[in-house]
């Protein structure tokens, strides 16, 4: 049972490029999550998808976009990479009931990207 | 505005002693609340979670946390420390209702000393 699948685990890339991260998770959830992880920051939520066809900006979306390309598959897009850019990123995954509430999240392993 | 709080960002103490790690929170509803582990090169991990119901609940590997209302926190607590437990440890809320978004602490990195 694979979870939530991240890749690449590593990239290093120039400032200007662009690149985008995959996610995949094989738990059936609705919902999907994309957050960057900064040393003494916390995970802050770049954007979010509720539901398959749907997605929400987070906390910190600017120089992002993501795509919901069904319902196991989340990417997010670096249009044009800038060293702020730089940090760890991961995918999450949950389920929302309307009498259990918010369920816990499962998170893959990371992303760790480097822009130069 | 909502927000989650964990005022120590390193916890150290000696193994076979008890640990705790303080999370308190600001929402306007009722909220739901976690805790996660991270291990170095990981993502992060449930540990446990307050729905409802009793103040104190149980989680993974020995750990147990307590609600407090009136004061809004959600400390994490284990009565004997281990070695291998010295890891990041994050504190999260989301809403009861109307949202799909959770918030999460800046963590807080406990070391268990041998």
């Amino acid at each position: 049972n694979a979870g939530v699948t991240q890749t690449p685990k590593f990239q290093v890339l120039k400032t200007g490029q662009s690149m985008t991260l995959q996610c995949a998770q094989d738990m059936n959830h609705n919902s999907m999550y994309w957050y960057r992880q900064d040393p003494g920051m916390g995970l802050r939520l770049i954007y979010y998808s509720a539901s398959e066809g749907t997605t929400d900006k987070g906390e910190v979306p600017n120089g992002y976009n993501v795509s919901r390309l069904n319902k196991r598959e989340f990417s997010l897009r670096l249009e044009s990479a800038a060293p702020s850019q730089t940090s760890v990123y991961f995918c999450a995954s949950s389920n929302h009931y309307r009498e259990r509430g918010n369920q816990p999240q499962h998170f893959g392993d990371g992303t760790r990207l480097s822009i130069l | 505005a909502q927000s989650v709080a964990q005022p120590e960002d390193q916890v150290n103490v000696a193994e076979g002693n008890p640990l705790t790690v303080k999370c308190t929170y600001s929402v306007s509803g009722n909220p739901y609340l976690f805790w996660y582990v991270q291990y170095p090169n990981r993502g992060l991990q449930f540990l446990l979670k307050y729905i409802t119901g009793d103040n104190l609940v149980k989680g993974s590997y020995g750990f147990e946390a307590e609600f407090n209302k009136s004061q809004t926190s959600f400390h994490l607590k284990k009565p004997s420390a281990l070695v291998s437990d010295s890891a990041l440890y994050f504190c999260a809320v989301s809403l009861t209702s109307g949202t799909y978004k959770y918030i999460f602490g800046t963590g807080t990195r406990l070391k268990v000393l041998a």
